[in-house]
């Protein structure tokens, strides 16, 4: 079946620097990837829409220049957290719909990164 | 704006006994999809049941099902024959016919399955 991969599951650095994660779609290709911020306890909640080739799409809220997203390729989506700060940290996932032809496809979700930020 | 709402915050079941989850949502559109996701310890999203809102059939798959009332617009997940497995955290999720794939969830209900 469809397989999201995401990369890496846990990162700790320290404040100021930035940090990348990637999500790879496996076996299928994906020209739209989204991703998800969750805090302990909380709902996912969604950051932006990874384009392919194109520009990202933020949600409401999310500092453009902050998460920096990139989409290069039909499996790969990037988001970069520039100058990460002790309020970065969270759970970030991904995910992306697995198109058949059938918009009744689900989304298949990463596993998640657990940014810490010290 | 479509909103998706879960209004227990945590449930318990005993081990081998039927919980019911709700879910309800709001939307003025006719042609949407609902799912519900598990989310484990480990925290890894996992498709539990989806469905159409064109089908007036509830969805079940396996020990879940749901109760799907769209003019009330309440999409409950009815868990059979509970197991210790079965507890996690588990997400409402709704996603217009017209968007682009992209989700709005619920806050969630932690599920705790007791020996």
């Amino acid at each position: 079946g469809a397989v999201v991969s995401q990369h890496p599951s846990w990162v700790i650095c320290k404040s100021g620097t930035s940090v990348k994660i990637e999500c790879r779609s496996l076996d299928f290709q994906a020209t739209t990837m989204f991703w998800y911020r969750q805090f302990p306890k909380q709902s996912l909640m969604l950051m932006a829409t990874s384009n392919e080739g194109s520009k990202a799409t933020y949600e409401q809220g999310v500092e453009k220049d902050k998460f920096l997203i990139n989409h290069a390729s039909l499996t790969l989506s990037t988001l970069t957290v520039t100058s990460a700060h002790p309020e970065d940290s969270s759970f970030y996932i991904c995910s992306a719909p697995f198109r058949t032809g059938h918009s009744n496809q689900p989304q298949h979700f990463g596993d998640g990164t657990r940014l810490s930020i010290l | 704006a479509q909103t998706v709402t879960q209004s227990q915050p945590e449930m318990s079941v005993q081990e081998a006994e039927t919980v019911t989850l709700s879910c309800t949502y709001d939307t003025s559109e006719s042609d949407y999809y609902l799912f519900w996701y598990k989310q484990p310890p480990s925290r890894q999203m996992i498709l539990v049941i989806r469905q159409e809102a064109y089908k007036q059939q509830n969805a079940t798959e396996n020990r879940f099902s749901v109760n799907f009332q769209k003019a009330a617009k309440s999409f409950s997940l009815k868990i059979s024959d509970s197991q210790l497995g079965d507890a996690a955290m588990y997400f409402c999720a709704y996603r217009s016919a017209s968007a682009t794939y992209k989700y709005i969830f619920g806050t969630g209900t932690r599920l705790k399955v007791l020996a």
